[in-house]
């Protein structure tokens, strides 16, 4: 799988949108984008995926460039229950993988 | 709640022991995935189970073992326990390759 690489923390304000970055440059034409977060030491909730397209769900938006080296995860109205560890990885399709995870972003949503 | 249930919760026990950590996966989801977990730490794959055939192996210490039965629950067994395998747990499942990971709440493993 490719590597990911995310900054260690970041703060956005209560109701203004979060944009998490993500660069994965190495990534292969049959990786897709996958986006999780950890909320404190709960178990890690799935929030969306893509492999070329943006794609929008209840939850985010995931916008991927066209090179697909990188990806934006966005959150539009940033609450206090969106503070938690976002982790961008990224997956290929079939065959055996080990499904990694990296350190994430720790978003914090202030008041 | 993911589907995804993990027992028990929390467990206290003693360096050198064995402990049994389960896991019952979402109905229908094959495949299996098992995380260490340590304080302030990212997630570590250990292993991955597919319809019972290991799929994938991370760095899983040789003291651990796990397995994927006929009903597709799956067991993580830990022996000759260490302070530092004090950890949570977790346990994930999917329905598909590569899909969604859907994740359990953890077992949170404490050896004394």
């Amino acid at each position: 799988d490719a590597k990911t690489t995310q900054p260690p923390s970041m703060d956005c304000a209560e109701g203004r949108a979060a944009n998490l970055p993500c660069n994965h440059s190495t990534i292969s034409g049959n990786e897709y984008v996958y986006w999780y977060r950890q909320i404190h030491s709960q178990g890690p909730q799935y929030i969306i995926h893509g492999l070329k397209n943006n794609e929008t769900n209840e939850m985010a938006s995931l916008i991927i460039t066209e090179d697909r080296k990188s990806s934006t995860l966005i959150l539009p109205h940033a609450t206090l229950r969106d503070t938690a560890v976002y982790y961008c990885i990224v997956r290929v399709s079939g065959g055996y993988q080990k499904v990694t995870f990296g350190t994430g972003t720790k978003l914090q949503v202030i008041p | 709640d993911s589907g995804v249930t993990q027992t028990p919760k929390h467990l206290i026990t003693a360096t050198g022991q064995r402990v049994t950590l389960r896991c019952s996966p979402r109905s229908g989801d094959l495949s299996v995935y098992w995380y260490q977990q340590s304080l302030d730490q990212g997630l570590q794959f250990l292993i991955q189970y597919y319809n019972g055939e290991e799929r994938a192996k991370g760095n899983i210490l040789e003291r651990f073992s796990a397995q994927q039965f006929p009903d597709l629950h799956s067991e993580l067994n830990l022996s000759s326990l260490e302070l530092g395998d004090s950890a949570l747990y977790f346990c994930a499942s999917s329905p598909y390759d590569p899909g969604e990971l859907f994740f359990g709440e953890g077992s949170r493993l404490t050896v004394l």
